[in-house]
């Protein structure tokens, strides 16, 4: 299957900084990428869907302002989590699409822990 | 909107028992199935999925899925578990059609295979 990276795959960083985490499609062109988010012990649930070059769609009750998608190229999309808070700290996967037979294909995910 | 219900949080089974963790969808429209693999702190790997065609689907490591539409089930099976299948497993529902289209997860089922 197509490959799908993330950077960083761990950060740890003050409240109130912003943290940008970059999602890449190594071997297609992803005209589509999601981002989920993960809790401990939880499933994905999703933030996000950006399409290269158009603003995200964003789930509801997720505030855009504070979780800033760009989606400017067919292999990157990037994922800013301004003024970071503790209560953000999770597990952040993103999934880049559509591959042969309409497939995902997800990234390994970033670890993210606000203190 | 499609929704998946995954009836166990957690099996535990003994190293070469027969394993199976349901699935179950509701959708009004055709779907996608897939089964992801979680292992501690990773993204989730695709371990099979159903898109038409045979409603019995395999993966390379010995496991199978069946897509019972008048039962809308999904349910995973393995004969014989190894130690290595411990791992979150989840469920996931597409839309089908022509793009990628946002996954639905259950809530995951964590797979415990003692010795």
């Amino acid at each position: 299957g197509a490959v799908v990276s993330q950077h960083p795959s761990r950060v740890i960083c003050k409240s109130g900084t912003s943290v940008k985490i970059e999602c890449r499609s190594l071997d297609f062109q992803a005209t589509t990428m999601f981002w989920y988010r993960q809790f401990p012990k939880q499933s994905l649930m999703l933030m996000a869907t950006s399409n290269e070059g158009s603003k995200a769609t964003y789930e509801q009750g997720v505030e855009k302002d504070k979780f800033l998608i760009n989606h400017a190229s067919l292999t990157l999309s990037t994922l800013t989590v301004t003024s970071a808070h503790p209560e953000d700290s999770s597990f952040y996967i993103c999934s880049a699409g559509p591959g042969l037979n309409n497939e995902q294909f997800f990234g390994p995910g970033t670890r993210l822990t606000v203190l | 909107a499609q929704s998946v219900t995954q009836l166990d949080s957690q099996v535990p089974v003994f190293e070469e028992a027969p394993v199976e963790l349901r699935c179950n969808y509701s959708s009004s429209v055709s779907v996608y199935l897939f089964w992801y693999v979680q292992y501690p702190n990773q993204g989730l790997q695709l371990l099979l999925k159903y898109l038409s065609g045979s409603t019995l689907v395999e993966s390379i490591n010995g496991f199978e899925a069946e897509f019972n539409k008048s039962q809308t089930s999904f349910h995973l099976r393995k004969p014989s578990v190894h130690i290595s299948d411990t791992a979150e497993y989840f469920c996931a529902v597409t839309r089908g059609g022509g793009s990628a289209r946002q996954l639905t997860f259950g809530s995951g089922t964590q797979l415990t295979v003692l010795p």
